[in-house]
């Protein structure tokens, strides 16, 4: 059962420009989202969270936008590194137990 | 501060061999999560523990079992293996688990042939 769905697998953007990632999940036990960002042959890294009392969380280029009526989550990064190409993994967690999505590939081309 | 260690990196088993696979959390964290990662379906959920108790588990058949010593070190186990186990196998520390982010280790790649 897929809790947290990326319904994009890749996305490909131009340096400088604003990359969304977008994640859906249909568990409204969810309360604390996050964000994961991974690099070939290493395990995921956390990037950035949000709890489901805020609707917006920001640090330095990366913003994580949630909208809890539509269980939609969203990461914008602004503006776009060529070092910013990885796989994201979008997570959500209910009660200990975190779920992930099957991620995004962004890939920021110079 | 050490990282998450997963041990072995790598591994090739045959079909029908088992396999244990362990992974040594951040000193102090007391919550580990396991996740079996393969092309396009992402970080699958295996299961949780904390303070040496599976809090919650996945959607996996019982050939998957897992456990957590008092000094919060994880093992899990792989039974009977199949092709379809070939993976790479993370493993998660965590303070508590909840509300909190995951650190994830290196995982291991797991090839059943």
């Amino acid at each position: 059962d897929q809790q947290v769905k990326q319904n994009s697998p890749s996305l490909s953007v131009q340096e400088g420009r604003i990359s969304i990632l977008n994640c859906d999940y249909t568990n409204s036990m969810f309360d604390y989202f996050l964000w994961y960002k991974k690099y070939p042959a290493e395990g995921p890294t956390f990037l950035i969270s949000i709890s489901s009392i805020k609707d917006k969380n920001e640090d330095g280029r990366f913003t994580v936008f949630l909208n809890k009526s539509a269980k939609h989550l969203s990461l914008h990064i602004v503006p776009s590194q060529p070092g910013d190409s990885a796989v994201y993994f979008c997570a959500a967690s209910a009660n200990n137990d975190m779920r992930f999505g099957a991620g995004t590939r962004l890939t920021v081309k110079p | 501060k050490a990282g998450v260690t997963q041990t072995p990196r790598y591994l090739i088993k045959t079909r029908g061999q088992q396999v244990t696979l362990s992974c040594s959390p951040i000193s102090g964290h007391r919550s580990v999560s396991w996740y079996q990662q393969t092309p396009g379906q992402g970080l699958q959920f295996l299961f949780e523990y904390f303070s040496e108790t599976q809090r919650n588990k996945g959607n996996f058949p019982g050939r998957f079992s897992g456990r957590q010593f008092s000094n919060s070190r994880s093992e899990m186990n792989v039974s009977t293996l199949e092709l379809g186990d070939s993976a790479l196998y993370l493993c998660a520390s965590g303070r508590t688990g909840r509300n909190t982010e995951a650190f994830f280790g290196q995982g291991t790649r797991l090839t059943v042939v």
